[in-house]
């Protein structure tokens, strides 16, 4: 059974990094799955942050772009998202979702396995 | 970006009830539409992908429809477990985007 699972710290304060990290256990970061992050705000909507694959490779969403890092470690089978410069209006549950697709990373992608969430306030 | 809407935002239903959702793209995604099933506290959970098929282990009550840029999910026979809010997304282009959600409540 896939499982993912999000780590990292659930209070930053105001214009410093977040910093997550995605456990994928029962799947290699490798081959034909891309690996994504998606937030949700208190009460809102989701919204896609980012993917990445094993080349490397990543597609970020514009509004966070400026910020945002995403990288990949194979030898542990974990990837990570940074966020810098945070706001309040970061606040949210972060998840890491594994990302299949029937085409490209691009396009026919759909969210199979996600992580159970992990909470992330910004605040001083 | 392509714009995600669902309508309505909330329904409220009974057990056994029939219960359609509609997704509308803001220009036309053929068939990569994806539908997501989250309960309060819960991580979402993939029901269709992409606009029809079946996510292994999602019963055959659920059913997608759609081309383009207009979809519906319907549940028929609704049960307990089919409660909380359901959501659209989009792989048709990037940014991937998903709908406002519409929440399914018991009656």
């Amino acid at each position: 059974q896939v499982r993912l699972e999000e780590s990292g710290p659930g209070l930053v304060k105001p214009s410093e990094t977040l910093s997550l990290r995605c456990t994928v256990s029962n799947s290699s970061l490798i081959g034909s799955y891309y690996w994504a992050w998606v937030r949700q705000p208190p009460g809102k909507g989701l919204e896609w942050i980012g993917t990445i694959f094993d080349s490397g490779d990543s597609y970020y969403t514009p509004s966070l772009k400026s910020r945002l890092t995403m990288s990949m470690d194979t030898a542990t089978n974990q990837f990570s998202l940074r966020l810098a410069s945070v706001t309040a209006a970061d606040t949210a549950v972060y998840y890491c979702a594994r990302l299949a697709s029937v085409v490209t990373a691009s396009v026919g992608g759909f969210f199979d396995v996600w992580g159970q969430g992990t909470m992330v306030t910004v605040s001083s | 970006d392509i714009q995600m809407t669902q309508f309505p935002s909330s329904l409220s239903a009974s057990v056994g009830d029939t219960v359609v959702i509609t997704c509308r793209a803001s220009l036309s995604i053929t068939t990569y539409l994806n539908w997501y099933h989250q309960q309060p506290g819960k991580a979402p959970k993939l029901v269709i992908h992409p606009a029809s098929s079946l996510q292994p282990g999602v019963p055959s009550r659920f059913r997608g429809s759609g081309f383009g840029t207009d979809f519906t999910l319907t549940i028929t026979s609704l049960k307990p477990e089919d409660f909380g809010t359901y959501y659209c997304q989009q792989s048709s282009n990037l940014p991937l985007t998903f709908g406002g959600g519409t929440r399914v409540d018991i009656k």
